[in-house]
Order: C-alpha cells, then structure tokens, then sequence
C-alpha cells in the first residue's frame, strides 16, 4: 500500500498568517492517466470531512482561494496564504491513485 | 442536492456484527461509486474499502479484507458496510462518501460504539 506522511502533526498558527502543510507519499502518484490523484481534506471537530484541493491543484467549490495546493510525483503542500479562525482541525492527503486509497496521519492545526 | 444520509448510531458487544448502511439522494446512485472511511478515537482518517453500485465489484484494504462487507441495493439507492467479530479497536466513526458531480460528499457519520 502506498504511505503516505504528513508533517508537522500539529501546527499553531497565527491570526492572519500563512501557514504551510507537507505530505508525500511512498511512491509515485502519477496515474496511468497522467494525472495525480493528490486530495486534500479539512475536518472540524465533530464534523464530517470536507475536500479542499483535489489532482494537487484544484480547489473545490466554495473553498476560499487562500486556500493552494502544489506538488508533484511524491512530494505535495497545501498553503493557507492567511490563516482564519474557521481554519483550525485537521488536514488530511489523500492519494486516489493506486488501490487501495490511503490517508495521511493528519495536521492538526491550532490557533496561537 | 447530493444528499448521503447514514443510519444512526450503534452500541455493540464484543464478537458481534454491525451493518451500517448510506442511502442517497440527488444523483444517480450506479454512475459513482461508495468509499467508506473510518475514524478512530485519536487516529484519523482511514479508506477502508469502495463499492461499484454498478456492478457490486469491492475493493477493500488489506486490515479490513476479510472482516468487512460492502454492498450496494440499486433498488433502494443505498450502500452498506457489515463489520463482523467486532472488537474495542472497531470503536469509530464510519463514514461513507462520493465523488459526484465533480466533488466529493460526506454521508454525516455513524458511531459504532464496541463495549462489554
């Protein structure tokens, strides 16, 4: 299976900061397709999931454009330009490219 | 409008099966398929296993192989996801979810609670 790490754990962030999350995985992600099937999701505590970022770079709809993903191949990060307090809980990658599917362990964002 | 609805929580002896099931609403139900993820206290987010409602094909992660069912019934648009021999690490949130219409919904979550 395809692992896929995430760093920091945890990060405190600052009100009106940028804040910056790693993930990369054990292998390559680029599909048969060509494509890169690099999610990323935000969880508020007691809520369900909520895609942000999916192929890398794409925001969903609704998602404030502060929000930004990049990357490629193994290595990706999501970037928050300025941090807002709806921001907190955790971020999670995940690849949709091999089965099965995996998730990273999670940032867990927190305001300073 | 998209809608998964989950079946409520659930409070289960050690040794015994839960079936969970995801009724949908707003899409067609055969032209996406059904992931169910798992949450564990202080573990995050685990892919746990996707059905093809069209044809019924599964996959499932090699931790769950063996123990875990997923199911889709086209007649009533709704997934479903048996877990036998439960035990205390079964504790969690499950979830079911969607990519359609080029996002990707939540079911709301039901808690499956494993306790003697």
């Amino acid at each position: 299976d395809v692992v896929m790490t995430q760093s920091p754990l945890s990060l405190p962030v600052t009100l009106g900061q940028p804040a910056s999350f790693s993930c990369r995985s054990s292998r390559s992600l680029v599909s048969s397709d060509g494509n890169i099937y690099l999610n990323w999701f935000h969880q508020r505590p007691g809520q369900s999931p909520r895609r942000l970022i999916y192929k890398v770079s794409n925001r969903d709809s609704g998602v404030p454009d502060r929000f930004s993903g990049s990357g490629s191949d193994t290595d990706f990060t999501l970037k928050i330009s300025r941090v807002e307090a709806e921001d907190v809980g955790i971020y999670y990658c995940m690849q949709g490219t091999h089965w099965p599917h995996t998730f990273g362990q999670g940032t867990k964002v927190e305001i300073k | 409008e998209v809608q998964l609805v989950q079946s409520g929580a659930e409070v289960k002896k050690p040794g015994a099966t839960v079936k969970i099931s995801c009724r949908v609403s707003g899409y067609t139900f055969t032209d996406h398929y059904m992931h169910w993820v798992q949450e564990a206290p202080g573990k995050g987010l685990e892919w746990m296993g996707v059905v093809d409602p069209e044809d019924g094909v599964t996959m499932y992660t090699e931790k769950f192989q063996g123990r875990v069912t997923i199911t889709a019934d086209t007649s009533t648009d709704t997934a479903y996801m048996e877990v036998r021999g439960l035990t205390s690490e079964d504790t969690a949130i499950y979830y079911c979810a969607t990519p359609a219409f080029g996002a990707f919904y939540w079911g709301q979550g039901t808690p499956v609670t494993v306790s003697s």
